[in-house]
């Protein structure tokens, strides 16, 4: 069974600083993951999406890479910035399955 | 503008009342689906659908029935078997082409009275 794990839950980090999110999954059989970012009480907003045949993809002050290999993922946020607080959720993609396995989320807050 | 929507965006039920949850889309995805996301979980599948008149069941789909009639519609229906019905419901969609993104609405939030 698919277990997707997110370390840390929470972080907690000053304005400006560039930090990295982690993403770890048991099963490497998978055809994409996916970032996404959820505000309190709000649907989640997609961020990146990574094909198996892929190893990063950009956007702005975001980068995600995967290793399927070793089962990981980590989304980089570059200069943080307080709108950035939010919690950041991950993804797979299941090969055959066609629905997503999610982690638990880390909960990220941007000191001004 | 393109999206999910989904309403009502807060609901109240009494014990043992059945309540529907609705999710309509206009991107002209074919797939479909409904997740639940309890406090300081991730999300959990219900139900899902790839394509209309058919539609599977996800890995807590007990106390849950949907339906999917029409392309752009896909209503989750609580029902009184559910023995733990608060909580977040999430409904999203995505082309069925393998590796596409799923996109999602703004969220349901149903509390039992």
């Amino acid at each position: 069974k698919q277990e997707v794990t997110q370390i840390p839950a929470a972080l907690s980090v000053p304005e400006g600083e560039n930090l990295v999110l982690n993403c770890s999954f048991t099963d490497s059989a998978i055809y994409n993951l996916q970032w996404f970012r959820q505000d309190p009480g709000k649907g989640l907003t997609s961020l990146l999406l990574i094909q198996s045949s892929q190893r990063e993809q950009t956007s702005g002050r975001l980068n995600a890479s995967l290793d399927k290999s070793s089962g990981r993922s980590t989304l980089y946020i570059a200069a943080s910035q307080p709108g950035d607080s939010a919690t950041y959720l991950c993804a797979v993609d299941l090969q055959g399955a066609q629905k997503l396995v999610f982690g638990q989320g880390t909960r990220l807050t941007i000191n001004p | 503008d393109g999206g999910i929507t989904q309403s009502p965006k807060y609901l109240f039920r009494k014990e043992g009342q059945n309540v529907t949850l609705s999710c309509e889309q206009n991107l002209n995805h074919d797939a479909m689906y409904w997740y639940r996301q309890d406090p300081g979980q991730g999300l959990r599948l219900i139900y899902y659908s790839q394509i209309v008149n058919d539609f599977q069941k996800g890995d807590i789909a007990e106390g849950y029935s949907v339906s999917r009639e029409k392309k752009e519609s896909f209503p989750l229906t609580v029902t009184s078997a559910q023995k733990n019905p608060t909580a977040f419901y999430l409904c999203a969609s995505k082309v069925t082409r393998l590796s596409d993104e799923q996109f999602f609405g703004p969220g349901t939030r149903l509390t039992v009275l």
